[in-house]
């Protein structure tokens, strides 16, 4: 069984760019979920959806971040503009539903440099 | 606010002997903890769970201990391996109370285990 895929692997930009990551969940995981990893610090939940719909979003900087799961599938996450605080691992996870019993599988993640 | 608290952010075990690694939270309506482990450059993975109706939870090598009058979690890991070399993440949910999945994630443990 595939895993969780992300791209890109790393990515370096200048603060006040635009940066889109991308997951692809596991085949029949309805819930997908994005974490952002500051150095030192546990996984944060940024956004979680259910099929194609948004469960939470309570801790994503919607003036800048951004994510969409069109067709209940694939999901990107962008980040515009950049600040150097976003500098961090991005985390894509999906379960099968939405019951905490159920695993959730992470991705190998996107480590993100804003200079 | 930190909710879920890993006080030791490294451990230090020789091959063969017991690795205990803690966990404290301070939100008593957490009642699903989960314990994830980390190797670089991959994600976190699923490793041992417990509900709050148990005070113990064992598989194989690794067992969670859970105290709820000390707001307080440990894994044992019996007998310590070097593949066991890891970060290793405490997580934390409502899932009962709240019928949610949102996991808060303490700072991790990096734990090391020479021969």
């Amino acid at each position: 069984e595939a895993g969780v895929a992300q791209s890109p692997r790393y990515k370096i930009i200048e603060k006040r760019q635009s940066v889109a990551f991308w997951c692809n969940p596991i085949s029949g995981h309805a819930t997908l979920y994005w974490y952002q990893q500051i150095l030192g610090q546990g996984p944060k939940l940024l956004i979680q959806f259910q099929n194609n719909g948004v469960v939470d979003d309570s801790q994503l900087p919607k003036d800048r971040f951004s994510a969409e799961r069109l067709k209940g599938v694939d999901s990107t996450l962008k980040i515009q503009p950049a600040k150097l605080e976003d500098s961090a691992v991005y985390l894509c996870a999906s379960s099968l539903s939405r019951t905490v019993s159920y695993e959730q599988y992470f991705g190998p993640g996107t480590r993100l440099t804003v200079t | 606010d930190q909710q879920v608290k890993q006080n030791s952010p490294s451990l230090s075990v020789q091959e063969g002997r017991i690795s205990i690694l803690n966990c404290d939270y301070t939100n008593s309506m957490f009642d699903y903890f989960l314990w994830y482990k980390k190797y670089p450059a991959e994600g976190p993975t699923f490793l041992i769970s417990i509900s709050s109706i148990k005070d113990k939870n064992e598989d194989g090598r690794f067992t969670v201990f859970l105290n709820k009058s000390a707001k307080h979690l440990s894994l044992h890991i019996v007998p310590s391996q070097p593949g066991d070399s890891a970060v290793y993440f405490c997580a934390a949910s409502r899932s009962i109370s709240y019928n949610t999945d949102k996991l808060i994630f303490g700072t991790g443990t990096r734990l090391q285990v020479f021969p």
